[in-house]
């Protein structure tokens, strides 16, 4: 079946903007998951949703951030008055369940902040 | 929070030559978690580790789990080209398996 999509692929935007990025997980899967890489390093936790309620927004760096799952499925991150330090690889990730089960990762949206 | 530390940073080897990457923590882990990312790719998720001493292989793949839950490792027999990419290890250390926390990353690559 179909994986994990992510729209846009890539996005350039200009400082200030504001900008949505959206995910779509695997038909049936609870948990969902959005993560930041940045060149050479590994991706690093944003938020978490079990179902419609973020159950971990911990990883949000500012109020500037925002991640919404109304349905329970599909999930927009929002990023208000973009900087250029906001630019890298926003990857989405969904499972069955929080526990033992594999995680499966989106193609990610590159953003860059001009 | 939680931190794992994965050597090496980078590795170069010749085709059909062996390749390990070594993921340590300072803390007891609940489970560990191994991802491949191609060039320009996206993770992709290739095992889970949950019990001490644990071994699984997935063809020229093998991965193990310390004795003490602290650390970890991926082996690679006789690398091919298709082996290129960078190999993360993932942990968490909770109740939960949300919020893995990903280390740097070994960056493999491979000559034909």
């Amino acid at each position: 079946g179909a994986g994990v999509s992510q729209t846009p692929s890539n996005k350039v935007t200009e400082k200030g903007k504001y900008v949505e990025l959206r995910c779509d997980p695997i038909s049936g899967h609870t948990a969902l998951y959005w993560y930041r890489q940045s060149l050479g390093q590994g991706p690093e936790f944003l938020i978490y949703f079990q179902g419609t309620g973020a159950a971990d927004d911990s990883g949000l760096p500012n109020d500037r951030f925002f991640a919404v799952r109304p349905e329970g499925s599909v999930s927009t991150l929002k990023i208000q008055r973009t900087e250029r330090g906001d630019s890298a690889v926003y990857l989405c990730a969904s499972s069955l369940a929080d526990r033992d089960h594999p995680w499966y990762f989106g193609p990610g949206t590159r953003l860059t902040v001009t | 929070g939680q931190q794992v530390m994965q050597i090496p940073q980078y590795q170069h080897v010749q085709e059909g030559e062996d390749f390990t990457t070594y993921c340590n923590s300072s803390t007891t882990l609940s489970n560990i978690q191994w991802y491949k990312q191609r060039p320009g790719g996206h993770p992709v998720f290739l095992i889970q580790l949950v019990k001490s001493g644990e071994v699984k292989k997935q063809k020229r793949l093998t991965f193990q789990f310390g004795e003490a839950k602290k650390n970890s490792s991926l082996h690679i027999t006789a690398t091919q080209t298709t082996d290129v990419g960078t190999y993360f290890c993932a942990v968490n250390s909770g109740g939960s398996n949300y919020k893995l926390t990903f280390g740097k990353g070994t960056l493999l690559t491979v000559n034909p």
